[in-house]
């Protein structure tokens, strides 16, 4: 099973500041036929089910602001706010799709 | 637009089944997985298994072998999820969630969650 290591668990940042979360797996999620990686990052909101942030480790899915971006390839990846806003308090999940089953989450970052 | 809507919460005793609801509504139902994850209280998400109702074979995470049966009833387009000999550390929130499959597979939409209580 691929682990993923997510860093640090909890973050705190003033409005306006920059939030940067890594997650590491523990094999290579970068499929080699079509160039994607296939990783995955959630926002969680207290008392809300899992959304949707970031596919493909880069591509922001559709209505999610541009302050909230993902990098990385193969075992290392971070997801960036570039600058927090208040209704970005919320635990952050990465998650990898490439060597399924089991699909597995990063911990979960506590960003406040 | 998709949506899936799970049953209510449960408070069960400890050795006894539970069995959770996931509806979906304004989609596809047979060609695309719908999986379960559960979350304990404060903890990480955890996937547990999932089915592609048009294939009919679940697939299990290994911790839950045994003791999970995920079926689908393609006539109500829900799937379910049943978890059996529950102890307190079954107590969580469930969630089912579509995933389209490659590469497109990840978990979206989520339903709104069933909190399962264990207790004596």
């Amino acid at each position: 099973d691929i682990v993923m290591t997510q860093s640090p668990d909890s973050l705190a940042v003033s409005l306006g500041e920059r939030a940067t979360i890594n997650c590491k797996s523990s094999q290579s999620v970068l499929d080699g036929s079509d160039k994607k990686n296939y990783l995955t990052w959630y926002q969680q909101k207290l008392g809300q089910p899992p959304k949707v942030l970031i596919y493909w480790a880069s591509t922001r899915e559709s209505g999610v602001p541009d302050r909230f971006s993902g990098s990385g390839s193969g075992t290392d990846f971070t997801l960036t706010i570039s600058s927090l806003q208040a209704e970005d308090v919320a635990v952050y999940f990465c998650q990898q799709h490439y060597s399924t089953p089991p699909y597995t989450f990063g911990q979960g970052t506590k960003v406040e | 637009q998709v949506q899936l809507v799970q049953s209510g919460a449960e408070v069960k005793k400890p050795g006894s089944s539970v069995k959770v609801s996931c509806k979906t509504s304004g989609g596809t139902f047979i060609n695309y997985a719908i999986n379960w994850v559960r979350q304990a209280p404060g903890q990480g998400l955890e996937w547990m298994g999932g089915i592609i109702p048009i294939f009919g074979t679940p697939s299990y995470a290994q911790k839950f072998q045994g003791r999970l049966t995920i079926t689908a009833d393609e006539s109500t387009s829900t799937v379910y999820m049943e978890l059996t000999t529950l102890t307190s550390e079954d107590t969580a929130l469930y969630y089912c969630a579509r995933a389209q499959g490659p590469p497109r597979d990840w978990f979206d939409p989520w339903g709104q969650g069933t909190l399962v209580t264990v207790s004596s």
